[in-house]
């Protein structure tokens, strides 16, 4: 069965650093891969997701995130992280014939 | 377009009673999903439907019941509610071809339900 750890439970980052979060999944084949984001109090928004390709993905608000096969992970990443990016995020995995399996989440604390 | 829309957003309910939460999507989505969220659980999912007239189990079903009341509509029934109940209920879409989970899914902003 799939499964998707994020190692880190809280980050916090002062404003104007980079950012990485961390993500791997444990999954037989190439999976569908998901970065959602949860501002307090709202449905979740996805960030950006993988399928195949180009394993240098760019999503919405400034974040990318890399699929790396050998390391079974798909870390996003931000360069510059700004108050409004302090949320919940999520990583999720899925496979053609099956449901999403969500991370447990990240907090993203951002300190000024 | 109002997207996915929950009622109610907020329920208190003593142990025992039965509530039914609701979800609309008006984006013509074939599959809808019911999920909870715990804290440090992340999302796990109830429920879903991957087009109208069928229903299956996800990960977490047992203490509901589903509906798929038409293309539109998806309701999630507690018959009788426990303290474990207690969580934060998100519904969510997506445009079809629910096996194929690479469709985006679109979520709506939940509902805080509080067993006592």
């Amino acid at each position: 069965a799939q499964s998707v750890t994020q190692p880190d439970i809280h980050i916090t980052v002062s404003e104007g650093a980079s950012l990485e979060l961390r993500c791997n999944y444990s999954y037989g084949a190439t999976p569908y891969l998901f970065w959602y984001v949860q501002s307090p109090g709202q449905g979740l928004q996805l960030l950006l997701k993988y399928f195949s390709g180009d394993t240098l993905v760019q999503g919405i608000k400034g974040f990318e995130a890399e699929f790396k096969r050998s390391q079974s992970s798909f870390n996003l990443r931000k360069p510059s992280v700004h108050w409004s990016d302090a949320a919940e995020y999520f990583c999720a995995v899925g496979e053609q014939y099956s449901t999403l399996t969500f991370g447990k989440g990240t907090m993203l604390l951002v300190s000024p | 377009n109002a997207g996915v829309t929950q009622t109610p957003k907020f329920q208190v309910l003593k142990t025992g009673q039965s509530m039914t939460l609701q979800c609309a999507q008006d984006m013509n989505h074939n599959s809808m999903y019911w999920y909870r969220q715990d804290p440090g659980m992340g999302l796990r999912l109830i429920y879903y439907s991957a087009s109208e007239g069928t229903t299956d189990k996800g990960e977490v079903p047992n203490g509901y019941n589903v509906s798929r009341l038409n293309k539109r509509e998806f309701s999630l029934r507690l018959e009788s509610a426990a303290p474990s109940q207690t969580s934060v209920y998100f519904c969510a879409s997506s445009v079809g071809g629910f096996r194929v989970s690479y469709n985006e899914q679109f979520f709506g902003p939940g509902t805080r339900l509080t067993v006592l």
